[in-house]
């Protein structure tokens, strides 16, 4: 069975930093692209980064860039996020997911169940 | 980058009741689109990508169609436990994009 896990939330004061992790299994992690997204208290999604299964292919939303990076280390099967910087707005829900691909289409299947990170003095 | 615009931000329904999102994205983006469940407290779980295909398990009285820029997810006979909030995503390019959902409540 395929298993995302996210840990490393919490609480965080503005202007501090923190590293989520994302441990994977039940699937040939290298394989596989991967993402995260959050999702603020009673707002949307918001899609954040994205890395190749190598990690040598990165993306990320314009709202993130410069704050955030996104890595993976495939041996441990483990994909990160560091937040640097932490502003109020980065309080969220930050999902792990990975890219499901059918010839050119693509979509975010399974997610991790999420963890919670709260900006605040 | 693609925006994508929802509609209606939320609906009330009863069950049994057919029901349909629109989701229209600022430029054409083929079929390259996707619909989510989300349930509170719950990870988003894929129910139709590439505009129209069922997602394996996900119950046939969904139904997704369109292409260019305007999408239609339809229930078609809604049941107790479609009551959720429902995210359109684009995945025409490499910065995906969600729509900002549309909670689907008890009438």
């Amino acid at each position: 069975e395929v298993q995302l896990a996210e840990s490393g939330g919490g609480l965080v004061q503005p202007g501090g930093s923190l590293r989520l992790s994302c441990a994977a299994s039940g699937f040939t992690f290298s394989s596989h692209s991967m993402n995260w997204v959050r999702q603020a208290p009673g707002k949307g999604l918001e899609w954040l980064s994205h890395i190749s299964g190598s990690g040598s292919t990165i993306y990320y939303a314009e709202s993130v860039k410069g704050r955030f990076t996104i890595s993976r280390d495939n041996a441990k099967n483990s994909l990160y996020l560091q937040i640097n910087s932490l502003r109020d707005e980065d309080t969220a829900v930050y999902y792990c997911a990975i890219t499901a691909e059918s010839g050119v289409r693509n979509w975010f299947d399974p997610w991790g169940q999420g963890t919670l990170v709260t900006v605040s003095s | 980058d693609i925006q994508m615009t929802q509609s209606p931000s939320s609906l009330s329904a009863s069950i049994g009741d057919r029901v349909t999102i629109t989701c229209r994205a600022s430029q054409s983006i083929g079929s390259y689109l996707n619909w989510y469940q989300q349930k509170p407290g719950k990870a988003p779980k894929i129910l139709i990508f590439a505009a129209y295909s069922l997602q394996r398990g996900v119950p046939s009285r969904f139904s997704g169609s369109g292409s260019g820029t305007d999408f239609t997810l339809t229930i078609s006979s809604l049941q107790p436990e479609d009551f959720a909030t429902y995210y359109c995503q684009q995945s025409y390019t490499t910065l995906w994009t969600f729509g900002q959902g549309t909670k689907v409540e008890i009438k």
